[in-house]
């Protein structure tokens, strides 16, 4: 099983509709997860961050955790074309103090318009 | 600007040569990262340092060597060694090494081979 998994898609929905972006995770004892945004080309975007089982809320994104079930997941609210990107879905795995940044090997979503 | 700064954009390299990536930052971070990302896969660690003239292997540092000599540095070289260097390569940076703290990425080296 690898440590950081994610549906490669390509995951399409219309404009305006709500995008869910899923990650499941191997490592009980991870405390923080990511998720970066990556347009064709470029470098990660960190997007947002959680710690606490619950919702975290930033503008059209909210990023959801679920340590008892090891998931994580991402929506988009009223996806716009320019979200059309890979999303990667990030896992810190505990090792002492630090504990090393893991990656899912991404979804790619496409926003129609 | 505070930010990372990655160099070349673009890096080819001969057989046999041993070609280095640059990676400067002005953010005060303690710690940087090197990932290695090939087409369709996520971000493989290489190498990482949470703080001057220390550093760790990540999961894929053969062929790879780094140094930490200034705070703001961290170049990769990309050693003869490594058969198969063709890839994007990032650097990252944290404002220090603890578990949940984001890192943050330059924009990133291709390095092909010639």
């Amino acid at each position: 099983q690898k440590e950081v998994e994610q549906n490669s898609g390509p995951l399409s929905v219309p404009e305006g509709a709500i995008a869910s972006l899923n990650c499941t995770y191997s490592d009980r004892g991870s405390q923080s997860f990511f998720w970066y945004r990556q347009y064709s080309g470029k470098s990660p975007e960190l997007i947002m961050f959680i710690y606490s089982n619950g919702d975290k809320e930033d503008g059209r994104f909210t990023a959801q955790l679920n340590k008892a079930s090891q998931y994580v997941s991402l929506l988009i609210r009223d996806s716009q074309p320019s979200d059309s990107a890979t999303y990667l879905c990030a896992v810190n795995i505990p090792s002492g103090n630090t504990g090393k940044l893991i990656f899912g090997q991404g979804t790619t979503l496409q926003v129609k318009p | 600007d505070g930010g990372i700064t990655q160099s070349p954009k673009y890096l080819f390299r001969k057989e046999g040569q041993n070609v280095t990536l640059s990676c400067e930052q002005n953010l005060n971070h303690d710690a940087m990262y090197w990932y290695r990302q090939d087409p369709g896969q996520g971000l493989r660690l290489i190498y990482y340092s949470q703080i001057v003239n220390d550093f760790q292997k990540g999961d894929i540092a053969e062929g790879y060597s780094v140094s930490r000599e200034k705070k703001e540095s961290f170049p990769l070289t990309v050693t003869s060694a490594q058969k198969n260097p063709t890839a994007f390569y990032l650097c990252a940076s944290s404002i220090s090494p603890t578990r949940l703290q984001p890192q943050h990425f330059g924009d990133g080296t291709r390095l092909s081979i010639l």
